[in-house]
């Protein structure tokens, strides 16, 4: 079993919809919860931190579910320049810094 | 100021060949990492060096792939006798040690034929 689950997608989403998909990871252990964001043929970018607590960064909100195990982002007011791969990544899994990444959620925001 | 930096930016190379992939981290960044990214995947974990040395190299697929860091800053990535399913794009990152963000370069596209 992969230790970070995605539905790739894509997620086809009209110009100001809101679109919501998670991803799970499989270390009860795991410590720190990310998104990043992708755009083609560029290199992965920090969009933001995820806590238990739900975090929001304007459009942008994060939840994690220790329980269940598994990290959701809703973007709302979807925008063309939100269209990306969005990769749910996870830190801590074996004891080390290294981050565990999920396939990615392709996203494209339609006119 | 500056972020990471990877060269070269695109390699193609011949089944067989050597290749050395080089990383400039982030100027007092002490955390280095290297990952592999297969089309369609998401990046996968490489090796990890904290300084001059290799902290975590549980990454690494075979014993072709080696990595060093010498003076604790600029690294590269080395493959021996390349294959075909060695062709993925290779992201460095760093961070500040003990830093949760992880800043990655442009990667390096390696092709080989």
């Amino acid at each position: 079993r992969k230790e970070v689950e995605q539905d790739p997608g894509p997620f086809n989403v009209p110009e100001g919809a809101t679109v919501a998909f998670n991803c799970t990871y499989s270390n009860s252990a795991s410590q720190s919860f990310f998104w990043y964001r992708q755009d083609c043929r560029k290199e992965p970018k920090l969009l933001m931190s995820v806590y238990s607590s739900g975090n929001e960064d304007g459009r942008f909100t994060a939840q994690l579910n220790r329980a269940s195990q598994y990290i959701s982002l809703l973007i709302r007011d979807s925008k063309l320049s939100d269209s990306a791969t969005y990769l749910c990544v996870v830190r801590g899994i074996g004891g080390n810094n290294r981050l565990a990444f999920g396939k990615g959620n392709q996203v494209v925001v339609i006119p | 100021g500056a972020g990471v930096s990877q060269t070269p930016s695109n390699k193609v190379t011949e089944k067989g060949k050597y290749v050395e992939l080089r990383c400039d981290p982030i100027s007092g960044h002490t955390a280095l990492y290297w990952y592999r990214q297969s089309l369609g995947q998401g990046p996968e974990f490489l090796i990890y060096f904290q300084g001059t040395g290799a902290a975590d190299d549980s990454g690494l697929p075979n014993d072709r792939f080696f990595a060093v860091r010498p003076e604790g800053s600029v690294s590269t990535l080395k493959i021996q006798r390349t294959e075909r399913g060695d062709s993925a794009v290779y992201l460095c990152a760093s961070s500040v040690s003990g830093g949760e963000t992880q800043y990655f370069g442009p990667g390096t596209r390696l092709l080989v034929l």
